[in-house]
């Protein structure tokens, strides 16, 4: 069935260095990922998006990655920086029809100065 | 550029009570969409719309009723509340399918 789920949920790095967030799903006719971070007491933030014809792609300091083949997605974060604390989550959407954005548990970032 | 506004902020309603939560948005966007997230869980779909006129039921839509009468507002009703009820509420809005949807700042909400 639809799921989505992540390998990690805490992570801590320090400031400066590269984040890799992780996430699986498991269903192969999903064709849009989606990246939010969620800071305490805030609405989930777009972060970065990725269809199923691609395999990567970068915005500013976040590159997203998607191998369709094991069905995983991963967020890389350059430099982290006290600011990308938060939690992560990836969620995914079936192909035709249903609305449904199916999220993940998510993994919550700290970053160490 | 308010983008998308939810009322109220907290709300603490006893079992049995009614209430309607607000979310507005100002982007002109057709869909909108209604998540409850509960203490470290991911959002869980409760109902979505496409255009003014037209609802859907998502994941978890038991207990809760949405209408869509403009564009700009897609109110969440409980009827009935539950202490299973309690948790987050984010509404969201995004411009088509297959776009990144943009959340408020959610309700907080506490069934006592």
């Amino acid at each position: 069935g639809e799921s989505v789920g992540l390998h990690l949920p805490t992570l801590s790095v320090q400031e400066g260095d590269n984040s890799i967030i992780n996430c699986a799903y498991s269903n192969s006719a999903s064709d849009y990922f989606i990246w939010y971070k969620q800071e305490s007491g805030k609405g989930p933030q777009f972060i970065i998006d990725i269809r199923s014809n691609m395999d990567k792609r970068q915005g500013q300091r976040v590159t997203v990655l998607l191998n369709k083949t094991v069905k995983h997605l991963s967020l890389q974060i350059a430099a982290t920086q006290p600011g990308d604390s938060a939690v992560y989550f990836c969620a995914e959407k079936a192909q035709g029809g249903s609305e449904k954005l199916v999220f993940g548990k998510g993994t919550k970032l700290t970053v160490n100065p | 550029n308010a983008g998308v506004t939810q009322t109220p902020k907290f709300r603490i309603l006893k079992i049995g009570q009614s209430m309607t939560l607000q979310c507005t948005q100002d982007m002109n966007h057709n869909y909108m969409y209604w998540y409850r997230q509960d203490p470290g869980m991911g959002l869980k779909l409760i109902y979505y719309s496409v255009g003014a006129g037209i609802t859907d039921k998502g994941e978890v839509p038991n207990g809760y009723n949405v209408s869509r009468s403009t564009t700009e507002d897609f109110p969440l009703r409980l009827e009935l509340a539950a202490p299973s009820q309690t948790s987050v509420y984010f509404c969201a809005s995004s411009g088509f399918s297959n776009q990144p949807q943009h959340f408020g700042d959610g309700t907080r909400l506490s069934i006592l």
